[in-house]
């Protein structure tokens, strides 16, 4: 049962356009959903976060929007760079679920390929 | 410099032997993580630890233990039980202070090779 999914494997963009990854999730009782990014052979590297009483939350050139009535979230990197190639993982967390808090549901990745 | 570190960064072991992986946080964070990536998969939470002295187990716990004598460690064990041991594995730390705070922070990882 994945309660977290990012049906994209992989994402092909030129620099300088945007990259949007998706994530979708079926938990309604999530409250709290970050993103991060994965080099090979590393830990993965928190990006953003976002709390579900905001719909979008910006950090330079990374903004997350969050949709609740449709269970989905998106990141979009704006303009994208060859150094943003990487996997990139949502994440999602909810108090309420486990009766405690930090616990964290992971996506599978989305590999993004930024072409110069 | 704080942090979390994992050692080795490469670890070999035989078929049938345990081994345990280290991990340290000095963040002064509450809650530690181990968790399991396959190649294709996303991470897989193997067991987690808010105190000293407690843990739970994650989603896929068999084969594998810890133990949390202190709040900056938190080593995990993966014995000759565990099926397919081979894999990359990942610590994580985090504060346990209000949801928003509960972003977990990463090590840089374990390769486990069973040979």
């Amino acid at each position: 049962d994945q309660q977290v999914k990012q049906n994209s494997p992989s994402l092909s963009v030129q620099e300088g356009r945007i990259s949007i990854l998706n994530c979708d999730y079926t938990n309604s009782m999530f409250d709290y959903f970050l993103w991060y990014k994965k080099y090979p052979a590393e830990g993965p590297t928190f990006l953003i976060s976002i709390s579900s009483i905001k719909d979008k939350n910006e950090d330079g050139r990374f903004t997350v929007f969050l949709n609740k009535s449709a269970k989905h979230l998106s990141l979009h990197i704006v303009p994208s760079q060859p150094g943003d190639s990487a996997v990139y993982f949502c994440a999602a967390s909810g108090w309420g679920i486990y009766n405690q808090g930090g616990k964290l549901i992971f996506g599978q990745g989305t590999e993004l390929s930024v072409k110069p | 410099d704080g942090g979390i570190t994992q050692s080795p960064k490469y670890l070999f072991r035989k078929e049938g032997q345990n081994v345990t992986l280290s991990c340290e946080q000095n963040l002064n964070h509450d809650a530690m993580y181990w968790y399991r990536q396959d190649p294709g998969q996303g991470l897989r939470l193997i067991y987690y630890s808010q105190i000293v002295n407690d843990f739970q187990k994650g989603d896929i716990a068999e084969g594998y233990s810890v133990s949390r004598e202190k709040k900056e460690s938190f080593p995990l064990t993966v014995t000759s039980a565990q099926k397919n041991p081979t894999a990359f594995y990942l610590c994580a730390s985090s504060i346990l202070a209000g949801i928003e705070t509960d972003t977990q922070y990463f090590g840089p990882g374990t390769r486990l090779t069973v040979l």
